[in-house]
């Protein structure tokens, strides 16, 4: 059974500044991906980053990278020069990869983000 | 490519009711998957399917629920005699490989 951690409810950050948030797993599989997911207010689901277990660089899009720590089981977004738009629920999500059936994305409980004018 | 989109985007159904919902996946995207989310959660996966197989079910999906993909393209999700515990989002997703598109999701109310 797979299992993902997020310990921040909530945290806010001012227009323009750096916010860290956590995510720590659980899982048995040595093959998975790690993703972000946002999902604003009333609006869908959107894929922000991914990460594939295998490898070690840790992934960037944009304004948005990751802190992957394998050995750890942390995964942690750091999103810069944060925008209003970024307000939203985060998600952080593993999918784990063995070929041998399960497809299924495990999903934390999310983090509430709100970015401050 | 218009995405991933599910009809009704909201239900309110009386508790004892049968209700279906409908997902269309992006069209060359050969996986389909449902899952459940409630108020202050992250989503919960129900089912899976490949094409037109259904390959998976999680032990949420009770026998009140049945899923199913005919010529696996569009995705039905049936619930029978509803009850208010599953008033929640059900979303939609599909992929082509291990990354996952979703729908706008289906608000269902139970009353």
């Amino acid at each position: 059974a797979q299992t993902v951690t997020q310990s921040q409810p909530e945290m806010s950050v001012q227009e323009a500044e750096t916010v860290t948030l956590s995510c720590t797993y659980d899982t048995s599989e040595n093959n998975y991906y790690l993703f972000w997911y946002k999902q604003p207010p009333s609006r869908q689901m959107i894929l922000v980053i991914r990460q594939e277990a295998y490898k070690q660089q840790n992934a960037t899009e944009n304004r948005f990278s990751v802190n992957f720590q394998k050995a750890a089981k942390s995964f942690s977004l750091k999103i810069s020069d944060s925008q209003l738009g970024d307000t939203a629920m985060y998600f952080c999500a593993l999918y784990p990869y063995s070929g041998a059936g399960s497809y299924q994305l495990t999903f934390g409980k999310g983090t509430k983000l709100s970015v401050i004018p | 490519d218009t995405g991933v989109s599910q009809d009704p985007r909201h239900k309110i159904t009386k508790r004892g009711q049968n209700v279906t919902f409908r997902c269309d996946p992006i069209s060359e995207h050969n996986r389909l998957y449902w899952y459940r989310q409630t108020l202050g959660q992250g989503p919960e996966f129900l089912t899976y399917f490949q094409n037109e197989a259904q390959l998976e079910k999680s032990r949420l999906l009770s026998d009140r629920f049945s899923a199913e993909r005919p010529k696996g393209s569009f995705s039905t999700l049936e619930i029978q005699r509803t009850e208010q515990g599953d008033s929640a989002m059900y979303l939609c997703a599909s992929s082509w490989a291990y990354e996952q598109y979703f729908g706008p999701g289906t608000r269902l109310t139970v009353t």
